[in-house]
């Protein structure tokens, strides 16, 4: 049973624009949302997270938006560089309820063309 | 200051060897997570262990096994390696009190 959701699969995004995935989760006992980077050959990089109580955080270029009743959260990138195209993962844990492992999306991978 | 480090980089062993992929957690950092990410997949969670003991485990066979020493240090054992193991074998340390894991640079097993 997958419990996170993630799409789109692919995404081409020209340099300057805004790239948008999206994640859908199942579990309400999840607490806490990162998002990861990853480039080929490379471990995940923690982007940035969220917890229920924010509806949205900002870093820099990244957003990520979060949606408690519809159980949806997304990540935003504004003025995409060729330097962001990598491998997107959302990840969900509930360490509140006990559970510490993180239930990732199956990724995005997003390329930014010049 | 260091980053998680894992040893070695790549791996190539034969079905039914028995493989150890080793891991050292962040300066401060108590927790360890080991995930297995199949090409094109999102990372699946194997177990964590903290204060030298299994906390939790997700749904490998026992032929998974780990450890974690006095240092916070950890490794993974695979037992009877099958071609389907074949994967890249992620550490993830985890600070004290907190829930932030930040992932190593994985180990790249091939099993033929």
């Amino acid at each position: 049973q997958q419990q996170v959701k993630q799409s789109p699969q692919s995404l081409i995004v020209q340099k300057g624009g805004i790239s948008i995935i999206n994640c859908a989760y199942e579990n309400t006992a999840f607490d806490y949302f990162p998002w990861y980077q990853q480039f080929p050959g490379k471990g995940p990089a923690l982007l940035i997270a969220i917890r229920p109580d924010v509806s949205e955080k900002k870093e820099g270029r990244f957003t990520i938006s979060f949606n408690k009743s519809a159980k949806q959260f997304s990540l935003h990138i504004m003025d995409s560089q060729p330097g962001d195209s990598a491998t997107y993962f959302c990840a969900a844990s509930g360490a509140g309820a006990g559970s510490y492992q993180l239930t990732f999306g199956k990724g995005t991978k997003l390329s930014v063309i010049p | 200051d260091a980053g998680v480090t894992q040893s070695p980089t790549h791996l190539i062993k034969t079905r039914g060897q028995q493989v150890t992929l080793r891991c050292s957690p962040k300066s401060g950092h108590d927790t360890v997570s080991w995930y297995q990410q199949a090409l094109g997949q999102g990372p699946q969670f194997i177990f964590q262990y903290y204060e030298e003991e299994e906390r939790q485990r997700g749904n490998f066979p026992d032929r998974f096994s780990g450890h974690q020493f006095p240092n916070y240090s950890s490794e993974l054992n695979v037992n009877a390696l099958l071609l389907g193991d074949s994967a890249l074998y992620l550490c993830a340390s985890t600070p004290r009190a907190q829930e932030t894991q930040y992932f190593g640079p994985g180990t790249r097993l091939l099993v033929l």
